[in-house]
């Protein structure tokens, strides 16, 4: 089955700074990558997701780019701001959401 | 649109015991998912309902577990009895499609097993 690791666990930006979290994934059948946020007391959030065939995806601050040869995956926030801060998943899954596998979990703070 | 909700949002209980973790979804999603997060790891597929049948469950950890959602409307989790390893967050999930696509998540129940 997929399995995904992601990178950092942990990860401390000053604002304005960008962060960058990259996944990687086994199943070479996966096409759907998500990013979900999760912040404090709350449950995770979509935020921006890709499918295979696109390389790369922005909306606003937050991009995603995928490498499907390489089978790995990264998000990347600009201009980062305190309410960035919160603990982002990525994930992967090939044909519906009962084989969507999540990775660790980055827990990103923003100090200001 | 109300979300998902979840409850209860906390529970500790002492190894051996029953706890019944309660989902509803948003409406007319047919689409429920059980997940666990357990400190630090990955959130982790548990099972599937579309409406009231068990469409995949092959994520359950063992016979402790049992899942229903009578009625195609809200679910619950009952863990019974509760060993130390169940602790972790339980997050339900629904969907409108099944195919990939957002998954509307609640706020999570944490379960403490002492």
């Amino acid at each position: 089955g997929e399995n995904v690791e992601q990178h950092p666990s942990t990860l401390s930006v000053q604002e304005g700074d960008s962060a960058v979290i990259k996944c990687t994934y086994s199943d070479s059948a996966s096409n759907y990558f998500p990013w979900y946020k999760q912040e404090l007391g709350k449950g995770p959030q979509l935020i921006i997701d890709i499918r295979s065939n696109v390389g790369e995806k922005k909306d606003q601050r937050i991009a995603v780019t995928l490498n499907k040869t390489a089978k790995h995956f990264s998000l990347h926030i600009t201009e980062t701001q305190p309410e960035d801060s919160a603990v982002y998943f990525c994930a992967a899954s090939s044909y519906n959401n009962n084989d969507m596998r999540f990775g660790a979990g980055t827990r990103l703070t923003v100090k200001p | 649109e109300a979300g998902v909700t979840q409850f209860p949002s906390h529970s500790v209980i002492e190894k051996g015991q029953t706890v019944t973790l309660r989902c509803d979804p948003i409406s007319g999603h047919d689409n429920l998912y059980w997940y666990r997060r357990v400190m630090g790891k990955e959130i982790k597929f548990l099972l599937h309902f579309v409406k009231e049948s068990k469409q995949d469950e092959s994520g359950m950890p063992n016979n402790r577990f049992l899942a229903e959602r009578t009625g195609g409307t809200y679910s619950t989790l009952k863990v019974q009895p509760a060993e130390l390893e169940d602790s972790g967050v339980y997050f339900c999930a629904s969907s409108r499609a099944i195919n990939t696509g957002e998954l509307f998540f609640g706020e999570g129940s944490r379960l403490t097993v002492l």
